[in-house]
Formats: structure tokens, sequence, C-alpha cells
């Protein structure tokens, strides 16, 4: 079975700079698991930030980035306020039939 | 402006069928090329993807629950269903409707329903 991985949780103080990654039980991530970002902050559902590595949606806020680093998918998030604080989830397309998602990641803002 | 909404009980005994239906608004759900998915969440716990039925009318389950799942559409109505059988407990979760589809420059998702939430108890 796949298993998508991220960091379980992250701080990070208002106005600075955070990456989160996204690692695959397959080996490494590539641009063709076209890696998708969500946000999603309690009682809300996902948000779609980036998408096919480093694209970003119209409503994605200017900040956030996404990238591949050391053979994973990265979202990185710079001049973090305070409303970004929610669960970031990962997601990646294998064979363009199943995605998977990752775990999360909880970011605090602190 | 797509919108999606899930509908259905939000309560089915054990062993019995949970069945959902995403109504959608907006677009054609038989325009492509976009695959429309599942996806649940357990309380406090992360997202699973549960399966699609694109426009095309290619499906894909997730392996896990292959064996009790079936994902199918009715065009005439712009809905997609969910129908997943011999549900136990543990598939009690927060299920919700999303849009996939793919560009010049990827595969992404992009629109969301709200998410309903199914018990399973007696």
């Amino acid at each position: 079975q796949t298993v998508v991985t991220q960091e379980p949780s992250l701080t990070v103080s208002p106005g600075g700079t955070v990456t989160l990654t996204c690692a695959s039980s397959t080996g490494a991530v590539t641009r063709g698991y076209y890696p998708n970002w969500f946000q999603q902050k309690p009682g809300q559902p996902p948000r779609a930030l980036i998408y096919s590595t480093n694209n970003k949606h119209s409503w994605t806020p200017a900040r956030f980035s996404g990238s591949l680093l050391g053979g994973k998918a990265a979202l990185t998030l710079s001049g973090v306020q305070p409303e970004d604080e929610a669960d970031y989830y990962c997601l990646l397309y294998y064979g363009y039939s199943q995605r998977v998602f990752g775990g999360g990641t909880k970011l605090t803002v602190l | 402006q797509v919108q999606l909404q899930e509908s259905g009980p939000g309560l089915v005994k054990p062993s019995q069928t949970l069945s959902l239906t995403c109504t959608v608004s907006g677009v054609s759900i038989s325009s492509g090329p976009y695959c429309w998915n599942w996806i649940r969440q357990h309380t406090g716990k992360g997202l699973e993807w549960i399966g699609y039925i694109c426009s095309s009318g290619n499906t894909y389950y997730n392996p896990t629950l292959k064996s009790r799942l079936t994902i199918s559409v009715d065009t005439s109505k712009n809905q997609f269903s969910l129908k997943l059988i011999s549900v136990t407990a543990a598939d009690t979760a927060v299920y919700s409707c999303a849009r996939d589809g793919g560009d010049s420059s990827g595969y992404y998702f992009d629109y969301w329903g709200q998410g309903t939430l199914v018990t399973v108890s007696s």
C-alpha cells in the first residue's frame, strides 16, 4: 500500500518562513506525481492551494509556493500570517489513476 | 461558479449500505476532462481518497475499498453517487465530493463540497 508522509506538526512565528514536505513510499517525488497542496481550517472543507508542483490557483495568496526539494514535494509559506494556522495536506497522483493524500501537517503560528 | 453539494442519510446501520449523492452546479458533469471524486475524513484524522468517476465514464477506486465500493453518475440530474456496502463503525466519517481535472500545467483538484457526516451505528 502506497503511503505519503508529511511532518505531523510544525510551528512558525508570524512573519517567518516555513517549508512543509511530502514524501512517497515509492521513492522520490517528481513532477510526474503532480503534487497538489490543500489548506484545511476547522469545520471547513479543504481549499486547493497549489497544483502540479508549483502552479497556483487564482485564489492562492502569493506567499504560498510549491517546489520539489530533496526528493519530496514542498510547500513554502513566506511571511506567515496568523490566518495561515491550519492543517495542510499534499496529494500525489500515481499513474494518472490513483490519488493518495498525505497524513497532513498541523501548522501552528505562534 | 462551480458548486458541489453532498446529500444522503446521516446515519447508517452496521452491515447496511451507505449511499451518498453529490449534486454539481455551474458546470455539466459530462464535460471534460474532469473526474468527480469522493474523499472521506475520519474525525480528527486526515483525508482519504475514496475513488472517482470521470466524464469519460472511467472509474477508479481506492484498492482498500474497491471490493465494497461503486461510484456512478446520473448525467440527467448532474449528479454522481457513492455506494459503500457492508459498512462498519470504521466507515464513520465526513464524506466530501470534489472535482479534479487537467490542463497544460498538469493535474489539479479545485472545487470541493462542504462535506456530510455519516455515522455508522445501530
